[in-house]
C-alpha cells in the first residue's frame, strides 16, 4: 500500500535554531518527492522537488535530502525565523496510476521568539 | 491576482442545503483537483479532472459532485450538506508533466451546522 508518514506531528523551536522534519514513504514505483509549505489559512506552496537521482537540494535556508534506498526524506531548516511557522507537507509521486500523488499529514512547526 | 481563485472563501450553511464551491485558474493547466483538509488527516482527494471531458472520483467522493465548465473552471457541489463535511476545501491545478507540482488556491472554509 502506498503511504507517506511524517514526523513529528508538531514541533516548537526557538527563533534562530535549526530543525529537521522527517518523511518516510512506501510509494512504488517512485517518481519524485516534494515538500510543500502551508501557512495558516493559505494553500500549500512547493518548496522543493527531489527526484530519484538527487540526494540533497537547497532552497535558501531549506535543505531537503532523499535516501531512495531507505525511502526516507528530510527537510532541514537552518536559522529558523518566525515566518517559518507553518505546516510542512511531504507529497510523493508514483510513476504509475492516474491519481499518483500521495500526501503525508504534515508537520506543524511553530517558531517562537 | 491569484493564479487559482476560489469562491467563496468562507461559508456557513445548514444541514441539507446545497452548496457550490467554485474554482477558476489562469495558469492554463489542463489538470484540476478538489481536496479537503481536516486536522490530523491532511489533504484528501475528492475529485480530479485531466481535461474538460474527463472527471474522476478521488478517495472521498461520496456526497460530492463536480462540474468542469471550461479548462479554467472546476466547481465542487455538495447536494445536501451534512456536518461532517465541515472542512477546509482546496482547489489545485497542475501541468501535464512528470513533476506533478500542484498549485493551490487559497482555500474555502465550509461550516455545516
Amino acid at each position: 500500500k502506498n503511504q507517506v508518514e511524517q514526523s513529528p506531528q508538531s514541533l516548537i523551536i526557538l527563533e534562530g535554531k535549526n530543525c529537521t522534519l522527517q518523511c518516510n514513504y512506501t510509494v512504488s514505483p517512485f517518481s519524485n518527492l516534494r515538500w510543500y509549505k502551508q501557512d495558516t489559512g493559505r494553500g500549500p506552496v512547493s518548496l522543493t522537488i527531489m527526484t530519484f537521482s538527487e540526494n540533497t537540494k537547497s532552497n535558501g535556508r531549506y535543505t531537503a535530502t532523499l535516501d531512495a534506498d531507505t525511502k526516507q526524506s528530510s527537510l532541514h531548516i537552518t536559522a529558523s525565523q518566525l515566518s517559518d511557522s507553518a505546516s510542512y507537507i511531504c507529497v510523493v509521486s508514483s510513476q504509475t496510476g492516474a491519481n499518483n500523488l500521495f500526501f503525508g499529514t504534515g508537520t506543524r512547526l511553530t517558531v517562537i521568539p | 491576482d491569484a493564479d487559482v481563485t476560489q469562491t467563496p472563501r468562507n461559508r456557513i450553511t445548514k444541514t441539507g442545503k446545497r452548496i457550490m464551491l467554485e474554482c477558476s485558474q489562469t495558469k492554463g493547466h489542463d489538470r484540476m483537483y478538489w481536496y479537503r483538509q481536516d486536522p490530523g488527516l491532511g489533504l484528501r482527494l475528492i475529485y480530479y479532472s485531466f481535461d474538460v471531458k474527463d472527471i474522476n472520483k478521488g478517495e472521498i467522493s461520496d456526497g460530492y459532485s463536480v462540474s468542469r465548465q471550461a479548462q479554467a473552471k472546476f466547481s465542487l457541489s455538495l447536494e445536501s450538506a451534512i456536518p461532517n463535511q465541515t472542512a477546509l476545501y482546496f482547489c489545485a491545478t497542475s501541468d501535464a508533466d512528470h513533476t506533478g507540482e500542484l498549485f493551490f488556491g487559497e482555500g474555502s472554509r465550509l461550516t455545516v451546522l
